[in-house]
């Protein structure tokens, strides 16, 4: 099925690890997102490309970054993981104006012990 | 302020009533305004989208937008226990490149 997928759906990591996260669309749309969401908190936006070749930081930045690998991927890495980022984190993708929203992908449970 | 914001709910209605879920907003050149629906541990799924003031009508779905008062809401008519779930309101700010914006969302429960 035409969709966002993102790998791994859930992982553990200690404090100080390094990992990425991966995610592919395949309905041709030019911007993709990394999200965090947190209790009470809503999605925040942490980085995101506008079109292949540029990525912008987002709100909550720190602590990661990420890689427009070409129209497809959007990946993002941890450096060195931190309690802090223990988190649900969503890539989502849409065409360059939003005008249909965005599409999601299933999510990534991860949990930094 | 916040750029977004919402009550967290949760808000709990009986089957068959009218679910009123609001949001404001405090960019006035924000352009696209949309509702989400997340179940719990599920990805949000776009529900409504709304472009211009007035209603938007989809089904048992409403979305209305103010810009002059900065507020979009969600009505659903004849609520069943399926639409118990988190609403995500979200905003596209003014030259910002697409990005959305997220409120924290309102937790509906619909009893039955």
């Amino acid at each position: 099925n035409a969709g966002v997928t993102q790998t791994p759906k859930f992982q553990v990591l200690k404090t100080g690890q390094s990992m990425t996260l991966q995610c592919a669309q395949d309905m041709n749309h030019n911007s993709m997102y990394w999200y965090r969401q947190d209790p009470g908190m809503g999605l925040r936006l942490i980085y995101y490309s506008a079109s292949e070749g540029t990525t912008d930081k987002g709100e909550v930045p720190n602590g990661y970054n990420v890689s427009r690998l070409n129209k497809r991927e959007f990946s993002l890495r941890l450096e060195s993981a931190a309690p802090s980022q223990t988190s649900v984190y969503f890539c989502a993708s849409s065409e360059v104006t939003p005008s249909r929203g965005y599409t999601f992908g299933s999510g990534t449970r991860l949990t930094v012990v | 302020q916040k750029e977004v914001e919402q009550n967290s709910g949760p808000l709990s209605v009986p089957e068959g009533a009218i679910a009123s879920l609001n949001c404001t907003y405090s960019d006035r050149g924000s352009q696209s305004f949309f509702w989400y629906r997340q179940y719990s541990g599920k990805s949000p799924e776009l529900i409504m989208s709304i472009y211009s003031n007035g209603d938007k009508e989809d089904g048992r779905f409403t979305a209305q937008l103010n810009k002059a008062s900065q507020y979009v809401s969600l009505l659903i008519r004849d609520s069943q226990p399926s639409d118990s779930a988190t609403y995500l309101c979200a905003v596209s700010p003014y030259n910002q490149g697409g990005k959305l914006i997220f409120g924290q969302g309102t937790e509906l429960s619909v009893k039955p």
